[in-house]
């Protein structure tokens, strides 16, 4: 299994261009996020869907859009590039699982990350 | 609203002796916590994690504490290797909903000869 694949792994972007982050994952897992994360700070999410068809904004969610029109895809959009949104982006999915008590299926697998600069 | 927080940006430890890593939440319906560890230029990945309704979760060298009366949880590591030295995410999921964790601000350990 490959896990979690982003790509692509580092991009510059000019202020106002468009872009995807592409990210697939073999699991077969149900759930699946983006993230960003700042220097000096946490991952803030930015989307997820809890499967295909299906997709909810996370905290930060301005700016970007996703689809989930298969299990394996989620990518993720950024139309109108800002510097704001220059930040190391990651991928990450789980399975769905009855919610009875700590689990393994509640960890979250992530991709190696997406280096985004805008300039 | 930062719900998870790591209040130690950095800690720096010599090898062999114990990393303590804190995290404190503000959520009491918070039912599930994990700790991630990041190395540079890599995703974070899973280490360790405890319910709600444990107080203590032990794996090899790690060890996660929970003081839910005092929002608080901790993460040990004994004996500390440089192979440790890396950034430690403490992430919380709530209870009224589960398909999201909210990740504190990280703590950069560093372990030195």
């Amino acid at each position: 299994n490959a896990g979690v694949t982003q790509t692509p792994k580092f991009r510059i972007l000019k202020i106002g261009q468009s872009m995807t982050l592409q990210c697939a994952q073999d699991m077969n897992h149900n759930y699946m996020y983006w993230y960003r994360q700042d220097p000096g700070m946490g991952l803030k999410l930015i989307y997820y869907s809890v499967g295909a068809g299906i997709t909810d904004k996370g905290e930060v969610p301005n700016g970007y859009n996703v689809s989930r029109s298969t299990t394996e895809d989620f990518p993720l959009r950024l139309e109108l590039a800002a510097p704001s949104q220059t930040s190391v982006y990651f991928c990450a999915s789980r399975a769905f699982v009855v919610r009875s008590g700590p689990s393994s299926g509640n960890t979250i697998y992530f991709g190696e990350g997406s280096w985004l600069t805008v300039v | 609203d930062q719900q998870v927080k790591q209040n130690s940006p950095s800690l720096s430890v010599q090898e062999g002796r114990i990393s303590i890593l804190n995290c404190d939440y503000t959520n009491s319906m918070f039912d599930y916590f994990l700790w991630y560890k990041k190395y540079p230029a890599e995703g974070p990945t899973f280490l360790i994690s405890i319910s709600s309704i444990k107080d203590k979760n032990e794996d090899g060298r790690f060890t996660v504490f929970l003081n839910k009366s005092a929002k608080h949880l901790s993460l040990h590591i004994v004996p500390s290797q440089p192979g440790d030295s890396a950034v430690y995410f403490c992430a919380a999921r709530g209870s009224y909903n589960t398909d999201k964790l909210i990740f504190g601000t990280g703590t950069r350990l560093q372990v030195f000869p």
